[in-house]
């Protein structure tokens, strides 16, 4: 069975600081990992995914995240955020097996202050 | 764009009552998903469904069922509603085991 745990369930930040949301992972086959944001009333969107390649991933809008298979970890940066940031970000994984579902971690509420 | 719409952006219920909860997507994903999004307890499955006419439970079934009549339609069913069955629910769908697509979300409140 796979687990995720997002430490933080609320990170208050400054504008144009950096930010980093932590996520780990437990799974005992390979994985496929995500990143999804949720603005204030609507849905999930993809941010970012590793699937397999470069480890270091990277979104549109200048978030980027890590794989670390050791620490089983894929925690999500961003070196200076912006107000338009605001958000519930949810780390989620999948096994590469075909027809798994995916789990969600709880969530982290990003707060960017101005 | 995929799109995945749902039926109702905001529901109000009573105790008792039977409640659809309608969902489409229009980029031929044969998996559906329906979640449901409480806070502090992030996203839990209720059920999914790899194609037409099949479904699986997820996490947390119990006072839920599914109907997937066609590819492109997964209807949430609450038998009997209650009011520990007020939430946000979420439906999406995707491709093999990738990026899953969401609706905006039904928020339901059951008096």
């Amino acid at each position: 069975a796979q687990s995720v745990t997002q430490l933080d369930s609320q990170v208050p930040v400054f504008e144009e600081a950096p930010v980093e949301l932590r996520c780990n992972y437990s799974s005992s086959v390979s994985v496929y990992l995500f990143w999804y944001v949720q603005y204030p009333n609507q849905g999930l969107q993809l941010l970012l995914k590793y699937l397999s390649g470069s480890t270091l991933v990277e979104s549109i809008n200048g978030f980027e995240a890590e794989f670390n298979k050791s620490q089983t970890s894929f925690h999500l940066r961003k070196p200076s955020v912006h107000i338009s940031d605001t958000a519930e970000y949810f780390c989620a994984v999948t096994s590469k097996t075909s027809y798994d579902t995916v789990i969600f971690g709880p969530g982290t509420s990003l707060s960017v202050i101005p | 764009d995929v799109k995945v719409t749902q039926s109702s952006r905001y529901l109000v219920k009573r105790t008792g009552e039977k409640v659809f909860l309608e969902c489409v997507q229009d980029m031929d994903h044969e998996n559906m998903f329906w979640y449901r999004q409480d806070p502090g307890l992030g996203l839990r499955l209720i059920y999914f469904s790899y194609d037409v006419k099949m479904k699986e439970k997820g996490d947390i079934p119990e006072g839920y069922s599914v109907s997937r009549e066609k590819k492109e339609r997964f209807s949430l069913i609450l038998e009997s509603a209650s009011t520990n069955q007020t939430s946000m629910y979420l439906c999406a769908s995707r491709v093999e085991n990738n990026e899953q697509f969401f609706g905006p979300g039904t928020r339901l409140t059951v008096l």
